[in-house]
């Protein structure tokens, strides 16, 4: 079954300053790479998603790039701000997976004022 | 439209009892899951459901059961409670073949002592 690892655990930032976290994969037919952000104590919930037939995708200020050789993908936060501070889950899912979604492991991501 | 809603929100077990954790959506949606998520971890999968009358097994399944009589509703059922299964448990639902975007519910905080 597919593998995601995920690095690094943990990462703090200075305000302003910007994030990358980054996944890896195993099944090189996984074909969906959503990004998950968990607040603490809360539900996770999806900030942003890539598709196997994109290189790129951005919504302001947050970012996911793929690279479909190396079988990895990045999360970029740009301009961090306080609220930017949870817990990072990247996933991934093969085609005629009923769905099923592999998550990484998380980011625990700090926001330093 | 509520969602995903879990009941109940928290629930101390002893060692041995059983209990059902509920998960209902209102979105209509065919897919559905149970993960478990222990402390400073990922999300696991237990459970599954591709539509109502048929389940399947996780990463985790061992000492939890399921059912999906109808589309809306999928509990988690355990049985002979062990502190192992401590953990906060998320449900999970997503829609049509290809959506892949998982709908969270609030989790259940269940303690084993």
């Amino acid at each position: 079954g597919e593998n995601v690892e995920q690095h690094p655990s943990t990462l703090s930032v200075q305000e302003g300053d910007s994030a990358v976290i980054k996944c890896t994969y195993s099944d090189s037919a996984s074909n969906y790479f959503p990004w998950y952000k968990q607040e603490l104590g809360k539900r996770p919930q999806l900030i942003i998603d890539i598709r196997s037939n994109v290189g790129e995708k951005k919504d302001q200020r947050i970012a996911v790039t793929l690279n479909k050789t190396a079988k990895h993908f990045s999360l970029h936060i740009t301009e961090t701000q306080p609220e930017d501070s949870a817990v990072y889950f990247c996933a991934a899912t093969p085609p005629f997976g009923n769905e099923k979604l592999t998550f990484g492991t998380g980011t625990r991501l700090t926001i330093i004022p | 439209n509520a969602g995903v809603t879990q009941t109940p929100k928290f629930r101390i077990l002893k060692i041995g009892q059983s209990m059902t954790l509920q998960c209902t959506q209102d979105m209509n949606h065919n897919y559905m899951y149970w993960y478990r998520q222990d402390p400073g971890m990922g999300l696991k999968l237990i459970y599954y459901s591709v539509g109502a009358g048929i389940t399947d097994k996780g990463e985790v399944p061992n000492g939890y059961n399921v059912s999906r009589s109808t589309t809306e509703d999928f509990p988690l059922r355990l049985e002979l409670a062990a502190p192992s299964q401590t953990s906060v448990y998320f449900c999970a639902s997503t829609g049509t073949s290809g959506t892949y975007e998982q709908y969270f519910g609030p989790g259940t905080r269940l303690t084993v002592t």
